[in-house]
C-alpha cells in the first residue's frame, strides 16, 4: 500500500511569488490534514478535509493560504503571495476515521524556503 | 489551551543503555496520545499510540510508552538503545471530545545514541 506522497520535496521561491504544494493521501482515506513546522518549532495544524469539504480550517494563518481538495482525492495548498515567515516544512497526513483515535499517517513533507 | 511539552531539546544515551524521552500534555478531556519519529530526510513515522485500556503501550522497533493520567505524562522508553534510534521524536495529543480532529504536537526531542 502506497503511503502519503507530497510534491515537491523542496521549493525555493522569492518573496511575493506563488507556490502550490500537492498531497496525495493513502487510497481510501477520506480525511486529509495539512500541518506546518516552522523554524524547528512544534508541528502546527493548518486544516482538515473530509473528502472534499473543509472540516476545520482554524489553523490557517491568513488568507494568503488556500487549500483545495477537488473530488476528494489529492489536495493542494497554495501560498500567494509568499512571505518570508512562510518558510518551513509542510506536512500532509491522512486517516480513515479520526473519531476513534485513528492514526494519522504523514507524508515526507515539502520544505519551503522563501527568500 | 491544549498543549504538549517535551522538556528536553536533546537526549544523549549510549548504545545498549535504556532511553527515555519525556512528554507531558495539557488537554481538557481524556486524550488520545501518540509518538512519531522523524529520521533524517524522511517524513513523520508513527511509533505508537494510547487510546484506552492498559497504560503501557508497546509500539514499533521495541519502543513503549506509559500513560500516567495523574501526572499527565506519556514518556517514551526503550530498554536498550540502538545507534539507529537516533532521530527526532515528537509527542502528540488529540482531545477525544473537543478541538476537532487536529493533532497537537510538541516541539520535538532529538535523540542521539552513541556507539
Amino acid at each position: 500500500e502506497a503511503g502519503v506522497t507530497q510534491f515537491p520535496s523542496h521549493s525555493v521561491i522569492e518573496k511575493g511569488q506563488t507556490v502550490t504544494l500537492r498531497c496525495d493521501p493513502i487510497s481510501g482515506h477520506d480525511n486529509l490534514y495539512w500541518y506546518r513546522r516552522v523554524m524547528g518549532k512544534e508541528i502546527k495544524f493548518l486544516l482538515h478535509f473530509v473528502k472534499e469539504s473543509k472540516q476545520d480550517e482554524s489553523g490557517m494563518p491568513n488568507n494568503r493560504f488556500l487549500a483545495e481538495r477537488t473530488g476528494g482525492t489529492y489536495s493542494t495548498l497554495k501560498v500567494q503571495p509568499a512571505e518570508l515567515e512562510d518558510s518551513g516544512v509542510y506536512f500532509c497526513a491522512s486517516s480513515q476515521d479520526p473519531g476513534k483515535g485513528d492514526t494519522q499517517y504523514f507524508g515526507p513533507g515539502t520544505r519551503l524556503t522563501v527568500l | 489551551a491544549q498543549s504538549v511539552a517535551q522538556p528536553e531539546d536533546q537526549v544523549n544515551v549510549a548504545e545498549g543503555n535504556p532511553l527515555t524521552v519525556k512528554c507531558t500534555y495539557s488537554v481538557s478531556g481524556n486524550p488520545y496520545l501518540f509518538w512519531y519519529v522523524q529520521y533524517p530526510n524522511r517524513g513523520l513515522q508513527f511509533l505508537l499510540k494510547y487510546i484506552t485500556g492498559d497504560n503501557l503501550v508497546k509500539g514499533s522497533y521495541g519502543f513503549e510508552a506509559e500513560f500516567n493520567k495523574s501526572q499527565t505524562s506519556f514518556h517514551l522508553k526503550k530498554p536498550s538503545a540502538l545507534v539507529s534510534d537516533s532521530a527526532l521524536y515528537f509527542c502528540a495529543v488529540r482531545d477525544r471530545w473537543t478541538g476537532g480532529f487536529k493533532t497537537i504536537f510538541g516541539a520535538g526531542t532529538r535523540l542521539f545514541v552513541k556507539a
